[in-house]
């Protein structure tokens, strides 16, 4: 167990519907970085939040958002889902430097 | 801008044969390097980092900095190795956080 948690763990939804993804990470780490990793992809940067705050934006979607709340947990917005949009999304968390704590990842179906 | 390279794919081996994974970086400065794993359905993982300089599972990974390389290689493959390997990079950057750069990942299929 990491300690980095990550809901839902599964999601099916229809093309054109929005969906949010929340993650918590390891207590007392300030930086949050969402990742997408579709079928026989590597991972894909989306976005990283230190302390509430945006750091750096990757290959990040218009149709996509995040934010990280005073609590320090994250969401991912998505929204006009398309069936390309189907992958499994991964939260991390680490310290100020060092190693990445991934969670599980959430996993979205779009139909 | 950092950049990292995993130029494979996919790297299929026997059991028993060794195995490197290879990793090249582009960044002028001192960065930080690890390889992370990641089984089959579970979460990706840290292997290890060049500064610990220690072997895990029986991974070993020098940096070289003259060839800015941070190759992952293992003297003899198990079946259980077979994974998805992610090099990534880290810079501390002014403002007290991390930037971390992941290249696009070797699949290693070890054939039984």
């Amino acid at each position: 167990d990491s300690g980095v948690t990550q809901t839902p763990k599964h999601l099916i939804t229809a093309t054109g519907q929005r969906v949010t993804l929340r993650c918590s990470p390891r207590s007392g780490d300030l930086s949050v970085y969402w990742y997408q990793q579709s079928l026989d992809q590597g991972l894909q940067f989306l976005i990283q939040y230190y302390n509430g705050e945006e750091r750096a934006k990757g290959n990040i979607l218009e149709r996509f958002s995040a934010q990280q709340f005073p609590d320090l947990h994250s969401e991912l917005n998505l929204s006009s889902l398309e069936l390309g949009d189907s992958a499994l999304y991964f939260c991390a968390s680490s310290v100020v430097l060092g190693e990445l704590f991934f969670g599980e990842g959430s996993r979205l179906t779009v139909l | 801008a950092q950049r990292v390279t995993q130029p494979e794919k996919l790297l299929s081996v026997f059991k028993g044969a060794p195995v490197e994974l290879k990793c090249n970086y582009s960044y002028s400065g001192s960065p930080e390097l690890f390889w992370y794993v990641q089984y089959s359905r579970q979460r990706l993982q840290l292997l290890l980092r060049h500064i610990s300089r220690e072997s895990i599972k029986g991974f070993t990974a020098d940096l070289n900095k003259g060839e800015t390389s941070f190759h992952l290689k293992k003297p003899f493959a198990q079946e259980e190795d077979s994974a998805m390997y992610y090099c990534a990079l880290s810079l501390f950057l002014s403002g007290g956080y991390q930037k971390v750069t992941f290249g696009t990942g070797t699949k290693l299929q070890v054939i039984p």
